[in-house]
Order: C-alpha cells, then sequence, then structure tokens
C-alpha cells in the first residue's frame, strides 16, 4: 500500500464549478498535512496546510479526518488558474520527511 | 518570502560523465535540506536528507555512493551525480527546512538530460 494515496485523476471541470479531492495516508503517526500545487514542469509550491478543525483560505477548503486517515480539499468557483496538479503531502513532525501523494491533475475548462 | 535557488536550472551531459546541482537558501539558514528526483508524470520521491555538517541520509534504493551529498554551510548543499547513466535523467528539486518555522522551501528544480 502506497504511503499518500490520490485519485490521479485527470479531473476535468468546467469553469465555476467547485472541486473536490480525497487523499489517504498510512502511517498513523503523520503530525503535519499539507496540500501543495504543481505546475506543469515547476517546482511544488506550499497550497494550505491541513488542520484537524479544518481551515478555509479562500475559495480553499482543507478538511483532515485522523481517524480515518484521510485528507480532503475543496475548490470553489474554480478558475482557469487553477489548473495544476494537486499534491497531498503528508509528514512527521519539525524537520521528518515529507512524503507525497502521486498528485491529480486538475483542468479548468472555459 | 524564503527563496530557494537550484543552479543549474537544466543541464544536458554525457553518459558517464559527473554533474553538480547547488541548492541554496537565499535569506534564510536551513540546517536541513532534501533532495526529491520526479520523473515523468510521477510524484516527487525523496532522494536523500541533507544535514549541514554531517553525512546525508540516503532512502532506501538511493545509492550514495552515486548521488554524493554536500551541506557545507547552513545555506548551501550540493548533489553530485557521478557517472552519469541516460536512466539518471530526471528532474531534480531540493528544498530547505527554515530552522524556525519547519517549513520546507523548494527550489525552482534542475533537469537532468543524459545523453
Amino acid at each position: 500500500r502506497k504511503e499518500v494515496e490520490q485519485d490521479p485523476g485527470p479531473f476535468n471541470v468546467p469553469e465555476g464549478a467547485t472541486v473536490a479531492f480525497n487523499c489517504t495516508y498510512s502511517n498513523s503517526a503523520s503530525q503535519s498535512f499539507f496540500w501543495y500545487r504543481q505546475d506543469c514542469r515547476k517546482e511544488p509550491k506550499l497550497l494550505m496546510s491541513v488542520y484537524s478543525s479544518g481551515n478555509e483560505d479562500g475559495r480553499f477548503t482543507a478538511q483532515l479526518n485522523r481517524a480515518s486517515q484521510y485528507i480532503s480539499l475543496l475548490i470553489r468557483d474554480s478558475k482557469l488558474s487553477d489548473s495544476a496538479t494537486y499534491l497531498c503531502v503528508v509528514g512527521g513532525f519539525g524537520n521528518e520527511k515529507l512524503t507525497f501523494g502521486t498528485g491529480t491533475r486538475l483542468t479548468i475548462i472555459p | 518570502g524564503a527563496v530557494v535557488s537550484q543552479h543549474p536550472s537544466w543541464v544536458i551531459c554525457k553518459s558517464g560523465t559527473s554533474v553538480k546541482i547547488e541548492c541554496r537558501s537565499l535569506d534564510f539558514q536551513a540546517t536541513t535540506m532534501f533532495w526529491y528526483r520526479q520523473f515523468p508524470k510521477q510524484s516527487l520521491m525523496l532522494m536523500a536528507t541533507s544535514n549541514e555538517g554531517s553525512k546525508a541520509t540516503y532512502e532506501q534504493g538511493v545509492e550514495k555512493d552515486k548521488f554524493l551529498i554536500n551541506h557545507a554551510s547552513l545555506t548551501l548543499s550540493t548533489l553530485t551525480v557521478t557517472s552519469a547513466h541516460p536512466e539518471d535523467s530526471s528532474f531534480y528539486i531540493c528544498s530547505a527546512l527554515h530552522t524556525t518555522s519547519y517549513e520546507q522551501y523548494f527550489g525552482p528544480g534542475t533537469r537532468l538530460t543524459v545523453t
């Protein structure tokens, strides 16, 4: 079983729609959780950290369910600029290594 | 915001030669840096953890004698791909762990092509 699993997609979604991604992780001792976005041939960029209480940043909402070991990302009112690969990332505490999911490819269609 | 640079951004080399990639944290100190590799349509795979002033820790399956890592200062880590082969062609990305925020900042990556 992969340490971090995501549906690779692709998700082709019309502009303005709402889209949700899920991710599961296998290590119950994981302490830190993130969503990164990666554009083609670029480095990943942190989108948001994910907390047990859930957190929202504009059109983006992330949630963590520790009991079920899954993380979600919701994008509302999607924009063309949201087209990217979204990486679910799980880490330990402090300076422990990050484990990346394979990513979910999202394309927003005009 | 914190900035990490990598040099070169892309390199083409012949099989059997060695290539050095530099990773620098430009405006913060990083005692720990990470080296990742990403093959097309795959995710980032951690190769090794580089700690300033000590030996790097390599992930299972990564040859330490082939991928030499040196972290000689708090702002610079280097990865040398020795005796490169075409299968080493990949996108190499480093990240630097901010010593106070513990956030990882990624470099822009180095695209290596071995012919």
